[in-house]
């Protein structure tokens, strides 16, 4: 069965960057997109960028442009999410997702991130 | 992009139908039949009940439905169990390889 593993937990100070992973198994890593969706504290969700494992190929939301680096490593089945120049208002669940296109099919459980000094 | 906009919230009793918005614009939902509805409990990660605005994956109930005018799509749940209770979010592409959600309506079964 299709399943995502994300990392634990982590907790950064502003500035600094944090990289989350997820790694992916019960299927071929390089047919599916990534994405990337993060959830602040009683908020909604909102779409960070996919990357293309096949490729490596990615897209950012423009909010994070210049911010985020979405990475992956095919020969252990791993998406990556970096997103450096954390501030307060980062601190948030983010999750990444197999997609078929734009739509999201399967979800991990979420990597809490949280910023504080 | 900005978000599309939902319903804060919305309620029903259990049996009734309730509807959804999701309303975007030209530049979103109005351009494309891809939009899509997510479910998400309190904890958990979101579940996807809608894709491509009407379609059903495998394994989710019939009595979710999606349906989609000009620029405002709509998830319709007919039949409400407690189950159901939870948030609801709307997703669509919005051009340039880009996805937009709108804000999240929270579903209370009364």
């Amino acid at each position: 069965q299709v399943q995502l593993v994300q990392s634990g937990a982590e907790v950064k100070k502003p500035g600094a960057s944090v990289k989350v992973s997820c790694k992916a198994s019960g299927y071929t890593f390089t047919g599916y997109y990534i994405h990337w969706v993060r959830q602040a504290p009683g908020q909604g969700l909102e779409w960070m960028g996919w990357i293309n494992p096949n490729s490596g190929g990615t897209d950012y939301a423009q909010k994070f442009q210049g911010r985020v680096t979405m990475t992956r490593d095919t020969s252990i089945n791993t998406a990556y999410m970096e997103l450096s120049w954390l501030r307060s208002d980062d601190t948030a669940v983010y999750y990444c997702a197999r997609a078929s296109g734009t739509t999201a099919y399967y979800w991990g459980r979420g990597t809490l991130v949280t910023v504080s000094s | 992009q900005s978000a599309l906009t939902q319903p804060a919230s919305v309620s029903g009793s259990p049996g009734q139908s309730i509807t959804i918005s999701c309303t975007g614009t030209s530049s979103d939902v109005g351009s494309y039949n891809l939009v899509s509805w997510y479910q998400q409990h309190p904890g958990k990660a979101p579940k996807l009940m809608i894709y491509e605005v009407t379609k059903r994956p495998s394994g989710v109930s019939n009595r979710f439905s999606g349906s989609k005018s000009g620029n405002t799509a709509s998830l319709t749940i007919s039949g409400l169990q407690a189950e159901d209770e939870a948030d609801y979010y709307c997703c669509s592409y919005a051009g340039s390889s880009s996805l937009v959600f709108g804000g999240g309506t929270k579903l209370t079964v009364l």
